[in-house]
Order: C-alpha cells, then structure tokens, then sequence
C-alpha cells in the first residue's frame, strides 16, 4: 500500500489566495484526520471524519476552513482566504477501523507545507 | 480537551547517553500511544500501552505506563544519531488523539 498520500507536499502563496490541500487515505481506513502543526502550538486536530462524514470539526480555527470527503479515498482541506498565520504544515491522517486487538494507530501522510505570504 | 503534557521540551545528549522523556497528564488515561518524527518529516507510529503499569521495549527503546494511568515515559538506552527527532505521546481512545508539544531529541556524534 503506498499508505496516506498528501498534495502539494509544498504551497506558497500570497494572503487572501484560496488554497486547497488533498488527502487519500489508505484503502479501508475509516477514520481520516487533518491535524496542524506549528512550532508554536504543536500538532493540533483540525476535524475528522468516520466513513465520510465529519464528526468534530471544533478544532477548525476560523469560517475560513472547511474540509470535506466526498468519498472514502478523497478529502480536501481548504483556505479561503489565506493569511500568514495559516503558515503551518498540514498533516491528513488514516486509521483502521477499531475492533478487537487493533492499535488504532495513526498513518500520517509527508504533510502539506504552506507558507502564506 | 484533556491534554497530555510532555517534559523537557528539548534534549541534547551525546553519543552512547540516556534519554528519557516524559508524559503527565491530570486525568486517567484510557490507553496513551507515541510517536516519533525525523526533522522534516511525519509522526510514525512506535508503541500503544493499554494496561496499568505497562513495560514494553523495542530494541532499546523502553515504553513504560504508570500505575495509576496517569504518566508515562520513553526511555532510550546508548542513544544513536538515527535516534534523531521529536518523541510524541498522544492520549488516545475512542476519541481523536490529543498529542503533547513532544521532546526534541538533538544527538551528538
């Protein structure tokens, strides 16, 4: 499995652009995580998903996020409109359905790296 | 939400040295898991503890959860340079993980 699969691994663009980050999870994961992290407050949960619907977006900073998941391989976070302080790296995050001895651990994909100009 | 901290921030260590890092939190832990990450990279999945008083190892890396389900720590035996990174623990259960701030691990050679 090529595991979670994360795009652009790397976005510069000026304040007030839209910017769109994409996630496949692994194939069978039902829960999808975004998750920022800076060096100032750490990785942060933004929202997550079980089975393509959203279940807590609390952790999402301002109107100006929005993710969705049209379908179990594809979720998008979105920007809308870009500041500096949105500077962070995005990480989307996958996990097996719970049952029995599973883990639930967590497979991060490389990150998205925005920087917001 | 119910954080977990982490103790120290940083650590530097020579070559061959120990280290420990810690996670408190204020409240029971259902289960807590850790995570490595190399600079530059993502959080990997090293190790979860369920039970009350927990030890797991890995090489030499030691996992260990505290009586009262409140604590826990990684401890690395002889640290090597590939031991490089930032240690996360995360409470998890049925809901989302909640990650510390981590420890920042620098070796030197």
């Amino acid at each position: 499995d090529a595991g979670v699969i994360q795009s652009p691994r790397h976005e510069v663009t000026e304040m007030g652009q839209e910017v769109t980050l994409r996630c496949k999870p692994i194939s069978g994961h039902d829960y999808l995580f975004w998750y920022r992290q800076t060096m100032m407050r750490g990785l942060e949960l933004l929202i997550y998903f079980n089975n393509n619907v959203p279940i807590d977006d609390s952790g999402m900073p301002e109107d100006r996020f929005s993710a969705k998941m049209p379908n179990a391989s594809f979720s998008t976070l979105k920007i809308q409109p870009s500041e500096p302080r949105d500077s962070a790296v995005y990480f989307c995050a996958s996990r097996v359905p719970l049952a029995g001895p599973n883990t639930g651990e967590l497979f991060f994909g490389e990150g998205s790296r925005l920087t917001v100009l | 939400g119910q954080q977990v901290m982490q103790i120290p921030q940083y650590q530097h260590v020579q070559e061959g040295e120990d280290f420990t890092t810690y996670c408190n939190s204020s409240t029971t832990l259902s289960n807590i898991q850790w995570y490595k990450q190399r600079p530059g990279g993502h959080p990997v999945f090293l190790i979860q503890l369920v039970k009350s008083g927990e030890v797991k190892k890995q090489k030499r890396l030691t996992f260990q959860f505290g009586e009262a389900k409140k604590n826990s720590s990684l401890h690395i035996t002889a640290t090597q340079t590939t031991d490089v990174g930032t240690y996360f623990c995360a409470r998890s259960g049925n809901t989302p993980l909640v990650f510390g701030k981590g420890t920042r691990l620098s070796v030197i050679a």
